[in-house]
């Protein structure tokens, strides 16, 4: 079964500096991977998607992830950090399709890495 | 689009009574998904629906709760008798068909604020 696991529940950057976010997921198919958003008091928000293609995804707000195969992960990064951008971050990686032993289909979520960003 | 809408957005009710969330999905989409998110627990998914058909509810926490989707522009999540335990913030979501590989974006609604006491 797929899994998703996001190293650090908490990181804190100041602003202005590199944001990384990281993700590793188990699957044992080629995944389509996620990065959501969550604003305090909010509902989860999709940041960029990865699902074929160029390995290099762009999102929104200047975040982009990189897939990388060879080491399952899927890390988040920003260039230069704003205070706008303080919030709960989640990765998912999709539930394999029937094809592939599934079911109809479903995300499976990391626990969320929350980001300070201080001024 | 409207996007997901959710209904009522915050509920505050007393422990036993019966309570019921409610979903419109974005048109056209036919997977929607019920989660629950605390601060202990995290982000949970309780069930999914494919063209109206519960496909999982392995994570619905006991048969107090339950969920009914009888066309493709509404669902409802109750809980009955509720329990303080049942307090956190209830999202349902909802996406197109899967592909072969897996499955697309998933759309959240704002979320439901319930609190028992």
């Amino acid at each position: 079964a797929q899994s998703v696991t996001q190293l650090g529940s908490h990181v804190s950057v100041s602003e202005g500096a590199l944001v990384l976010l990281r993700c590793n997921y188990s699957s044992s198919v080629p995944p389509y991977l996620f990065w959501y958003v969550q604003y305090p008091n909010q509902g989860l928000q999709l940041l960029l998607k990865y699902t074929t293609g160029a390995t290099l995804v762009k999102g929104i707000n200047g975040f982009e992830a990189e897939f990388k195969k060879s080491e399952t992960s899927f890390h988040l990064t920003k260039p230069s950090a704003h205070m706008s951008d303080a919030a709960e971050y989640f990765c998912a990686v999709s539930e394999n399709g029937w094809n592939y032993g599934g079911s109809q289909g479903n995300l499976i979520f990391g626990k969320g890495t929350k980001l300070s960003v201080k001024p | 689009d409207a996007g997901v809408i959710q209904s009522p957005r915050h509920e505050v009710t007393e422990m036993g009574q019966e309570v019921t969330l409610r979903c419109k999905p974005i048109s056209g989409h036919n997977s929607l998904f019920w989660y629950r998110q605390t601060m202990m627990r995290g982000l949970e998914l309780l069930i999914y629906f494919n063209n109206n058909v519960p496909i999982d509810d392995s994570g619905m926490p006991e048969d107090r709760f339950s969920a009914k989707m009888p066309n493709a522009s509404f669902s409802t999540l109750k809980i009955q008798p509720s329990e303080p335990r049942d307090s956190a913030v209830y999202f349902c979501a909802s996406s197109l068909e899967v592909d072969i590989y897996g499955t697309d974006t998933q759309y959240f609604g704002p979320g439901t604020r319930l609190t028992v006491l």
